[in-house]
């Protein structure tokens, strides 16, 4: 069975300061999505990572695999309070569509 | 394009009673997916679909029923509601080949069991 866990759970952080949100995950996969949710939102896409070393940039946010290490990593740079949400990495089986969820990472900025 | 549609966005049921949550998607998709997320958690998949008239269980598909009888929808139906279904359902669809992978989300239906 896949398994999927992020850290940290809960991140307060100020603006302007980096930090990174891990994803471990436990079997065999090459292909790690990350998305964020705003409170009583949907879930929205940010990245797809598809291959061993794969990096991935949009703004503040940055994204990584490792497959090897069974690793993916957020990192945020100097951020700023519309990055406050919640963000979930997902990470695809190599063998089918299904997406096994991490528990996600709320995240709070503050100025 | 509409995307992933849900309706409703929010129901109240009586325990033991039935309801169907809708899901269309209007980009030709093959795959379709139902999650619910509890508070605080992450989704967990309840069944999806790879195509018209075939569906499959995901982690936990106890309590749920689906159909796919077109492309385009997917309903999930509750026989017997619980308050342990008390969630917020998302439905998702994906085009299921290569980057074009990503599950697109809809809004979502809060459904409170009581």
């Amino acid at each position: 069975e896949l398994k999927v866990e992020q850290n940290p759970l809960f991140l307060s952080m100020q603006e302007g300061k980096n930090y990174t949100i891990y994803c471990n995950y436990s079997t065999t996969s090459d292909r790690l999505y990350w998305y964020r949710q705003d409170p009583g939102k949907s879930l929205e896409s940010l990245f797809v990572l598809l291959s061993n070393g794969a990096v991935k940039q949009e703004g503040r946010l940055m994204a990584s695999l490792d497959t090897k290490a069974r690793l993916s990593t957020l990192h945020i740079t100097a951020a700023v309070h519309d990055l406050s949400a919640t963000y979930f990495c997902a990470v695809q089986e190599t063998s089918g569509s299904r997406l096994t969820f991490g528990e996600g990472t709320q995240l709070t900025v503050n100025p | 394009n509409a995307g992933v549609t849900q309706t409703p966005k929010f129901r109240i049921l009586k325990i033991g009673q039935s309801m169907t949550l809708q899901c269309a998607q209007d980009m030709n998709h093959n795959y379709m997916y139902w999650y619910r997320q509890d508070p605080g958690m992450g989704l967990k998949l309840i069944y999806y679909s790879v195509g018209a008239g075939i569906t499959d269980k995901g982690e936990v598909p106890n309590g749920y029923n689906v159909s796919r009888s077109t492309t385009e929808d997917f309903p999930l139906r509750l026989e017997l509601a619980a308050p342990s279904q008390t969630s917020v359902y998302f439905c998702a669809s994906s085009q299921g080949q290569g980057a074009k992978e990503t599950q697109y989300f809809g809004p979502g239906t809060r459904l409170l069991v009581l």
